[in-house]
């Protein structure tokens, strides 16, 4: 398996801009994570779905942030507008259950930086 | 939510033995304790868990006293690799709503 996949890598973009960040988990895990981190804040949790549903979005910064999973390949984490306080690095992780004793594998992160 | 208290950092020469202890002093019954570890650039990746006494794998062996309120992680004749961030969890199991969180880490610097 080729493990937790995020596009793109890197973001450039300026304030007020959407921003679209993607994240394939790995298959058959049914919990899907996505993260924050920053130098200030560390790493924070934004939402979470299981078998494509949210469940808990209370990390979720703001109405600008939003997070879809269409099928369980696939979810974006969207900004819109984008402002620069959001520049930080965004992961998403995946596992085959949600309770800690269930191993998250994470994505090698969306660094984003808002100009 | 049980919160954890680790160093901030801690630095080791390249073949030492290197513990880095967790505190967790409201740690509930349910709660299993984890450790993941993060390179620069990379997300985090789990190392080791365990609920009581000791658990070892390939990788490091995880102490955890009777009283379970804290638990240490122990990483055997660490190399230049082994520098990185290295976070304790507490969290619960299947039956809880709570979340995971990431405290701020214990960033280990290994020196040649």
């Amino acid at each position: 398996d080729a493990g937790v996949i995020q596009s793109p890598r890197h973001e450039v973009t300026e304030m007020g801009q959407e921003v679209t960040l993607r994240c394939k988990p790995i298959s058959g895990h049914d919990y899907l994570f996505w993260y924050r981190q920053t130098m200030m804040r560390g790493l924070e949790l934004l939402i979470y779905f299981n078998n494509n549903v949210p469940i808990d979005d209370s990390g979720m910064p703001e109405d600008r942030f939003s997070a879809k999973m269409p099928n369980a390949s696939f979810s974006t984490l969207k900004i819109q507008p984008s402002e620069p306080r959001d520049s930080a690095v965004y992961f998403c992780a995946s596992s085959l259950g949600k309770s800690s004793y269930n191993e998250q594998f994470f994505g090698p992160g969306t660094r984003l930086t808002v100009l | 939510l049980a919160k954890t208290t680790q160093p901030i950092s801690m630095d080791s020469y390249e073949g030492q033995e290197v513990n880095i202890t967790c505190s967790h002093n409201n740690i509930a019954t349910n709660d299993y304790i984890t450790w993941y570890q993060q390179f620069p650039s990379q997300g985090p990746r789990f190392i080791i868990q365990g609920y009581k006494t000791k658990v070892t794998n390939e990788v490091a062996s995880l102490f955890i006293p009777a009283d379970r309120k804290s638990s240490t992680l122990s990483l055997p004749r660490v190399s230049l690799s082994d520098t990185a961030v290295y976070y304790c969890l507490v969290g619960p199991g299947k039956s809880s709503g709570d979340k995971l969180t990431f405290g701020t880490g214990t960033r280990l610097a290994v020196r040649p």
